[in-house]
């Protein structure tokens, strides 16, 4: 089955400064990889998708890549604010977008400001 | 439009009991998937029912069972808890081939 894997796992930048989180996936047959944002007791919310079909994909601060050889794609903020502190999941599934999402560990973004 | 909703909000049992939960999706969507989300294993995905069919499976245990309705409304059931199912249970809906929309989830405690 699919493996998603997200380092680092914790992360910590200054505010204004960017932040990238990466994933890797292990099956080639994934192609939709949405980005979801939980803060704390909340639920997690779509901040960002993209698929296999383009390279990268853009939303104001945030911007996401993918390359499909190399099987990994990121998550770029920039411009951090204290309130981009969260945990940040990828997933990735294999078609039908809500599909048997296979999600990484997450990973805890801390902005200081 | 109205997000996804889902009953009750928390839940404690006991173990061998079982549970029955429910989500409603955004209106207009026909998949609803769940999920699992524990600090040890994180998102696990369990089951996805597209208009009242489970189209994909994860890979839980027989115990873990689920079904959608005509309304497109879900519903899971968990049978013989165990003190390892407690959790934070989500259901994500969305239009088909489109992005996932969770609710708050429900807080299972088994005891």
């Amino acid at each position: 089955g699919e493996n998603v894997e997200q380092h680092p796992s914790t992360l910590s930048v200054q505010e204004g400064d960017s932040a990238v989180i990466k994933c890797t996936y292990s099956d080639s047959a994934s192609n939709y990889f949405p980005w979801y944002k939980q803060e704390l007791g909340k639920r997690p919310q779509l901040i960002i998708d993209i698929r296999s079909n383009v390279g990268e994909k853009k939303d104001q601060r945030i911007a996401v890549t993918l390359n499909k050889t190399a099987k990994h794609f990121s998550l770029h903020i920039t411009e951090t604010q204290p309130e981009d502190s969260a945990v940040y999941f990828c997933a990735a599934s294999p078609g039908g977008a809500n599909s048997k999402l296979t999600f990484g560990k997450g990973i805890t973004l801390s902005v200081r400001p | 439009k109205a997000g996804v909703t889902q009953t009750p909000r928390y839940l404690i049992k006991t173990r061998g009991q079982q549970v029955t939960l429910s989500c409603s999706p955004i209106s207009g969507h026909r998949s609803v998937s769940w999920y699992q989300q524990t600090p040890g294993q994180g998102l696990q995905f369990l089951f996805e029912y597209f208009s009242e069919t489970q189209r994909n499976k994860g890979n839980f245990p027989g115990r873990f069972s689920g079904r959608q309705f005509s309304n497109s409304r879900s519903e899971m059931n968990v049978s013989t808890l165990e003190l390892g199912d407690s959790a934070l249970y989500l259901c994500a809906s969305s239009l088909d081939l489109g992005p996932g929309f969770f609710g708050p989830g429900t807080r299972l405690t088994v005891l």
